[in-house]
């Protein structure tokens, strides 16, 4: 089973739609994120989170929001879909208890398109 | 955001050939990580790198933390068809954030 899950895999929806993308994991980690992937501009980040009560922005939120439901859990909404969020969404986890900068282990993606 | 520059975007290789790709940076970064993508799966990660001057390997590859904390090289030796893939280089330097380069884009030919 995968470490980190992404549902669902694959999405078409129309303009305007509200729309949520889901992550669990099963690693124990405290910290989760929610990035972007487009052609030719590799990730970006969107939001993070490094506990169940910490949420922070990254450098593209404007359009999203988030929940971190329980430490597995952290999901992506797009409260009104627009074509230029048409993307592949990661969601990744990392460690804080190794101290420094732990490498983040991400999920398989969801490709989202938007009409 | 931090601009961080992959090259070269894309290379093609003969099998058995050696790659050499880098990613450069105008900030200064404290972790260096290095991920390969396959077709519909998400990054996973190849090498970590925590120190300036580091040089690790995973196999045939090799990576290495640049001496200004501003760039990382990564050596793929005797290629094979399944080292095609897309390559990310990330870059942190606090609070666990990372920065990625835009992807450096391997096809190997048999």
């Amino acid at each position: 089973d995968a470490d980190v899950t992404q549902t669902p895999r694959n999405r078409i929806t129309k303009t305007g739609k509200r729309i949520m993308l889901e992550c669990s994991q099963t690693k124990g980690h405290d910290r989760m994120y929610w990035y972007r992937q487009d052609p030719g501009l590799g990730l970006r980040l969107i939001y993070y989170s490094f506990d169940v009560k910490d949420i922070n922005k990254g450098e593209i939120s404007d359009g999203y929001s988030v929940s971190r439901q329980a430490q597995a859990k952290f999901s992506l909404s797009l409260e009104s879909a627009i074509p230029n969020q048409t993307a592949l969404y990661f969601c990744a986890t990392s460690d804080s208890s190794g101290g420094g900068n732990q490498p983040q282990h991400f999920g398989d993606g969801t490709r989202l398109s938007i009409l | 955001g931090q601009q961080l520059n992959q090259s070269p975007q894309s290379m093609f290789i003969q099998e058995g050939e050696d790659v050499s790709m880098n990613c450069t940076s105008s900030s200064i970064f404290n972790t260096w990580l290095w991920y390969k993508q396959d077709p519909g799966e998400g990054p996973v990660l190849l090498i970590a790198l925590y120190k300036a001057g580091e040089l690790t390997s995973n196999g045939r590859l090799t990576a290495q933390f640049g001496i200004t904390r501003k760039d990382s090289f990564l050596n793929i030796s005797a290629s094979i068809p399944s080292d095609v893939g897309i390559y990310f280089c990330a870059g942190g330097y606090n609070f666990n954030k990372f920065y990625f380069g835009s992807g450096t884009k391997l096809n190997v030919k048999p």
